[in-house]
């Protein structure tokens, strides 16, 4: 069955970067998008970005751009989300999200999620 | 800046009543891409509705969206236990790109 699955929980110091991964099983990964949503503890979603694998084009949350990259390997049917310079308020779970259809908007896929934990 | 407001922030109901979820935008949402995800604790969203009103594979029919434009609602008739979740609006194409409601809290009365 189509499913993402996730790297396992990470802690980092301030400062310090993640590289979260997101591997797609189920389905043709070169045809559909990815995109990357994070919820603090006790709060809401927030998007961070989204990634075409088919040719690499990326769109960033302007609260992130300058410390997220998006990356794909179709080799190996993943996408990464690497975040630098970490501060305490990107302690979230990050989720990584297979889109709907072959144009972006919706996210009918998701991974179990990846609990990153900033903290000194 | 396109922002979504969802209300209310809570809705307390009895199973087997009916649920009416609000989620109005700040600008018009283009080309109605609006969304309504379900999460309950310790899980991913799940998708509900896309394009303001289109079911996504696998939901019952008792979830219904509506709307255009700026205000947009999401219906569920004869609520079921599982029902009980945090459900959120997302909007597309604007500008931030994505943007989510805060969401709603749908608790057992």
């Amino acid at each position: 069955q189509v499913q993402l699955v996730q790297s396992g929980a990470e802690v980092k110091k301030p400062g310090a970067s993640v590289k979260v991964s997101c591997k797609a099983s189920g389905y043709n990964f070169d045809s559909f998008g990815i995109s990357w949503v994070r919820q603090a503890p006790g709060q809401g979603l927030e998007w961070l970005g989204w990634i075409s694998v088919y040719n690499g084009k990326k769109n960033y949350a302007q609260k992130v751009q300058g410390r997220v990259t998006m990356t794909t390997d179709t080799s190996t049917n993943t996408a990464y989300m690497e975040l630098r310079s970490l501060r305490s308020d990107d302690t979230a779970v990050y989720y990584c999200g297979k889109d709907l259809t072959y144009q972006e908007g919706y996210v009918d896929i998701w991974g179990q999620g990846t609990l990153v934990t900033v903290s000194s | 800046e396109i922002v979504l407001t969802q209300f209310p922030g809570t809705l307390s109901l009895s199973p087997g009543e009916g649920a009416t979820l609000s989620c109005r935008a700040s600008q018009s949402v283009i080309s109605n891409y609006l969304a309504w995800y379900q999460q309950k604790s310790g899980q991913p969203p799940r998708l509900l509705i896309y394009g303001a009103s289109t079911r996504a594979t696998g939901i019952p029919d008792r979830f219904s969206g509506f709307g255009s434009g700026t205000d947009f609602t999401l219906t569920i008739s004869r609520l079921e236990p599982e029902d009980f979740a945090v459900y959120y609006c997302q909007q597309y194409g604007g500008s931030p790109r994505y943007t989510f409601g805060q969401g709603t809290k749908l608790e057992i009365k």
